[in-house]
């Protein structure tokens, strides 16, 4: 079944310790988007790639960054975690520039410890 | 600022029971709104409306679309235990020129369905 895979789906890492999340597609979309949900609150948009063109929200902070080296393939690189970066990390697609509707792959929980 | 408002942000009901919940938004450059539902996991595509007044529907569930008075509401009928969840509704408007659209989330509402 076509669809978006994450992994890994629960991430531990330490205080300041880089963390890389992936995401993968088999949707053939050309966005991808990366969230960051925390406890009781609606997913925040980090940052899209439309194709290999990429785009980062005015507040993502400097501390995330983001590689989609493929179309199938892209990944969330947080360089030095903080405590307040523990939180759900979604992954979405969306086939294109105005197919709207966006599909989420089951999310990486990251804790810092 | 875009805002997107769900109300009530909890509502606890009986297998059975009706529920209807809100969404309002406030946002510039407004292309759809999409309504999504929240287990332990990722978000699940529910809806996507883009025209006032059209009602969707997928079994017990349908949700419909007022652009004139900026809100839309999900209804779910004859309510079951596997409802539980957060609805999530989003907003999708023109980012500044860029060629994706913008997804912001409001809140989420809670449903819990007791048997």
């Amino acid at each position: 079944d076509a669809m978006v895979i994450q992994n890994p789906r629960y991430q531990v890492t330490q205080f300041g310790k880089p963390v890389t999340l992936s995401c993968s597609q088999t949707l053939n979309h050309n966005v991808m988007y990366w969230y960051q949900q925390k406890s009781s609150q609606a997913p925040k948009l980090l940052f899209h790639y439309y194709d290999k063109d990429f785009n980062n929200e005015a507040d993502t902070p400097d501390n995330f960054q983001s590689r989609r080296p493929n179309t199938s393939f892209c990944f969330l690189d947080i360089r030095s975690p903080g405590l307040g970066d523990a939180a759900m990390y979604l992954c979405a697609t969306s086939r294109e520039v105005r197919q709207e509707t966006q599909y989420f792959g089951p999310g990486t929980r990251l804790l810092v410890l | 600022e875009d805002k997107v408002v769900q109300s009530p942000l909890s509502l606890v009901v009986h297998e059975g029971d009706t529920v209807t919940l809100n969404c309002s938004y406030e946002v510039t450059n407004f292309r759809s709104l999409l309504w999504y539902k929240q287990e332990k996991k990722a978000p699940t595509f529910l809806f996507m409306l883009t025209s006032s007044g059209i009602e969707k529907k997928s079994g017990r569930l349908s949700s419909i679309l007022d652009k004139k008075e900026l809100f839309s509401i999900l209804n779910i009928t004859a309510t079951q235990t596997g409802d539980s969840a957060v609805y999530l509704c989003a907003v999708i408007t023109n980012a500044g020129g860029t060629s994706y659209g913008k997804l912001t989330f409001g809140q989420g509402t809670i449903l819990t369905v007791h048997p």
